[in-house]
């Protein structure tokens, strides 16, 4: 079954700073994965997907995460984090005997952005 | 506002009383997915729907879960007899088929406090 494990629960960066947020996954298959946001008492929205094209994906927001399939990692970055970027963000993997249907999330990193 | 709306928002009843939740999702998307949320986790697939057909069902959805999506469009989430352990968040996504890849675009959520 594809999983994904998420390096840290909290992780607290400066404005203006790096933001990297880690996600190593499992999957039997070539796997499709995916970084979602969640603001408080919202839903998810999709910050950007791997769909087994270009390695180095860009999103919304300036975000963008490389797949290193050697690592088995989709870390997320932004060169420079600004207050709005405060929120949980879940990294999430689809394939595998769960299908391309089926999205198995992590357990989240709250990131915290201090001024 | 086009995207995936769901009703109520928070609902708080008694252990033993049954809730039930509405999801609309976008209109021209075939895919309708339930996921919960439980505090300090990731959201975790329950089922989904192709058109009205319920094709995939998790084994967290016990025998007090229901979901029905009787003319694919809207779909109802029924939980049976509560317990408190039902408390979470309840996420509703939908998606359009595209073959392998289907992006999944999530509503508000509705928050379930079992008392």
């Amino acid at each position: 079954a594809q999983s994904v494990t998420q390096l840290g629960s909290h992780v607290s960066v400066s404005e203006g700073a790096l933001v990297l947020l880690r996600c190593n996954y499992s999957s039997s298959v070539p796997p499709y994965l995916f970084w979602y946001v969640q603001y408080p008492n919202q839903g998810l929205q999709l910050l950007l997907k791997y769909t087994s094209a270009a390695t180095l994906v860009k999103g919304i927001n300036g975000f963008e995460a490389e797949f290193k399939k050697s690592e088995t990692s989709f870390h997320l970055t932004k060169p420079s984090a600004h207050m709005s970027d405060a929120a949980e963000y879940f990294c999430a993997v689809s394939g595998g005997s769960g299908g391309y249907q089926k999205v198995t999330f992590g357990i989240g990193t709250k990131l915290q952005v201090i001024p | 506002d086009t995207g995936v709306s769901q009703d109520p928002r928070h609902k708080i009843t008694k252990r033993g009383q049954n809730v039930t939740f509405r999801c609309d999702p976008i209109s021209e998307h075939n895919r309708l997915y339930w996921y919960r949320q439980t505090l300090g986790q990731g959201p975790e697939f329950l089922t989904y729907f192709q058109n009205e057909a319920q094709l995939e069902k998790s084994r967290l959805l016990s025998d007090r879960f229901s979901a029905e999506r009787p003319k694919g469009s809207f779909s109802t989430l029924e939980i049976q007899r509560t317990e408190q352990g039902d408390s979470a968040m309840y996420l509703c996504a939908s998606s359009f088929d595209r073959g392998s890849y289907n992006e999944q675009f999530f509503g508000p959520g509705t928050r379930l406090t079992v008392l």
